[in-house]
């Protein structure tokens, strides 16, 4: 069974640091490329971040970038999502979701649960 | 990049069906999109993705057979045929756009389907 479990998240200041983390089981994690997702309260998705199987490529939405940085480590199945100097806007909830074995190729077809950031002082 | 435009909500009678829409913006009418269902309080979950010669691969995991989807220009639907009452969710599509360094993944704003 595929299971992908978020955790991480928090209440922070304006200004600082988070760094999600996303273990994931039942599948070869190291054949797949990954996503985060999210979505602040009461509003739709909004896709943040992904990553090659093996981590070589990264993408990130023109909001985050400079900011957040995606990677992977495939030995320990563990996807992960470091948020730097962030914002009021950048609070939500964090999913991370299971790819394809090619970015964009197929959808997501399994999420985690989700992690919630908050950014307030 | 695309623009993917839903309804913001849509109902529909215990057993009956409904159809949800998202269209593509003007000139994409080759894209494929994805179907995602989030019950109130959960995760989304893949239902199935649709291009304009219909499903595009395979349902996700647990997607009930009364769920069917179709394509026709800009617009991709998805289909809940005898509605039941677990169905009330919000729906999202989204698709895929560009690669290398210009690669984007966007959503549509999501419609939130009641069961009446």
């Amino acid at each position: 069974e595929v299971q992908l479990l978020d955790s991480g998240g928090g209440l922070v200041q304006p200004g600082g640091s988070l760094r999600l983390s996303c273990a994931a089981s039942g599948f070869t994690f190291s054949s797949f490329a990954m996503t985060w997702v999210r979505q602040a309260p009461g509003k739709g998705l909004e896709w943040v971040s992904a990553i090659s199987a093996g981590g070589h490529n990264t993408y990130l939405v023109d909001s985050v970038k400079g900011r957040f940085t995606i990677s992977r480590d495939n030995s320990k199945n563990t996807l992960y999502l470091q948020m730097n100097s962030l914002r009021a806007e950048d609070t939500a909830v964090y999913y991370c979701a299971k790819e394809g074995v090619v970015v964009g190729a197929e959808g997501f077809d399994y999420w985690g649960q989700g992690t919630l950031v908050t950014v307030s002082s | 990049q695309p623009v993917l435009t839903q309804p913001p909500s849509a109902s529909a009678s215990l057993g009956a069906s409904v159809t949800l829409t998202c269209t593509l913006s003007s000139g994409y009418s080759n894209y494929k999109v994805d179907w995602y269902q989030q019950r109130p309080g959960k995760g989304p979950r893949f239902v199935m993705r649709v291009g304009t010669g219909g499903i595009v691969g395979s349902k996700g995991d647990g997607i009930p057979d009364r769920f069917s989807v179709l394509g026709s220009g800009l617009n991709r639907y998805l289909t809940i045929d005898n509605i039941q009452e677990e169905d009330e969710s919000d729906y999202h599509c989204g698709a895929d756009h560009g690669s290398g360094s210009n690669f984007v993944y966007v959503f549509g704003g999501g419609t939130k389907v009641t069961v009446l």
